[in-house]
């Protein structure tokens, strides 16, 4: 069965400070599809970035950049330089053949002024 | 915007009653997803439609139920409702199933 954990329940960093955000999956598929949302104190869950199992390459899009190892079955979300605007519950998630995505709890990211 | 609307986004009423929750997908997406998140279950998959039909289906109660229409606007009914349900409820739509799912605002369901 499918699972994503991240362990990381609530972070705090100071505005400026690097910041990563764990996630772990378990799967007994070859193909999924890993993913992140944010969802900011508006409510609404704003699309990050979607990875498939065969493509490990690391991405990054300015201040952001996700790690996808899966020796450790980690997908990993760096912010460089957070910003107050980054505060927000950051969720990763994990989709078998596309059709059932199963969401972590969450990470609520509190940048500071 | 992720250009999907759902309606209405504040929904107030009681133990036993019935709402339905509409969703309109992103233009040209075939698939639509509903979900729940509540304090204590988080995010959770509820149920899949494709062009008109169900796909896959998650922790979706009995008393709930949702259809695809031929224009592909999705419609989620709660029935015979519970304090518990009350719950942010959202729709999220994709182009083929497989990609990248687009969420909706999200409708606010408050059961007293």
């Amino acid at each position: 069965a499918q699972k994503v954990t991240q362990a990381q329940t609530e972070i705090s960093v100071v505005e400026k400070e690097d910041v990563t955000l764990d996630c772990v999956y378990e799967t007994r598929d070859t193909t999924y599809y890993l993913f992140w949302y944010k969802q900011p104190p508006s409510g609404e869950l704003v699309f990050l970035i979607r990875r498939n199992s065969f493509d490990e390459q690391n991405e990054i899009s300015g201040r952001y950049s996700w790690n996808f190892q899966k020796s450790t079955s980690s997908f990993n979300f760096t912010i460089t330089a957070s910003q107050v605007v980054d505060s927000a519950v950051y969720f990763c998630a994990l989709s078998e053949e596309g059709n059932d995505m199963r969401f972590g709890a969450g990470t609520r990211l509190t940048v500071k002024p | 915007d992720s250009g999907v609307t759902q309606t209405p986004k504040h929904l107030i009423t009681a133990t036993g009653q019935r709402v339905t929750l509409r969703c309109s997908p992103r233009s040209g997406d075939l698939s639509v997803y509903w979900y729940q998140q509540s304090l204590d279950q988080g995010l959770q998959f509820l149920i899949q439609y494709y062009n008109g039909e169900e796909r896959a289906k998650g922790n979706i109660l009995e008393r709930f139920s949702a259809q695809q229409f031929p224009d592909l606007h999705s419609e989620l009914n709660l029935s015979s409702l519970e304090l518990g349900d009350s719950a942010l409820y959202f729709c999220a739509s994709s182009a083929d199933g497989y990609n990248e799912q687009f969420f909706g605002p999200g409708t606010r369901l408050t059961v007293l």
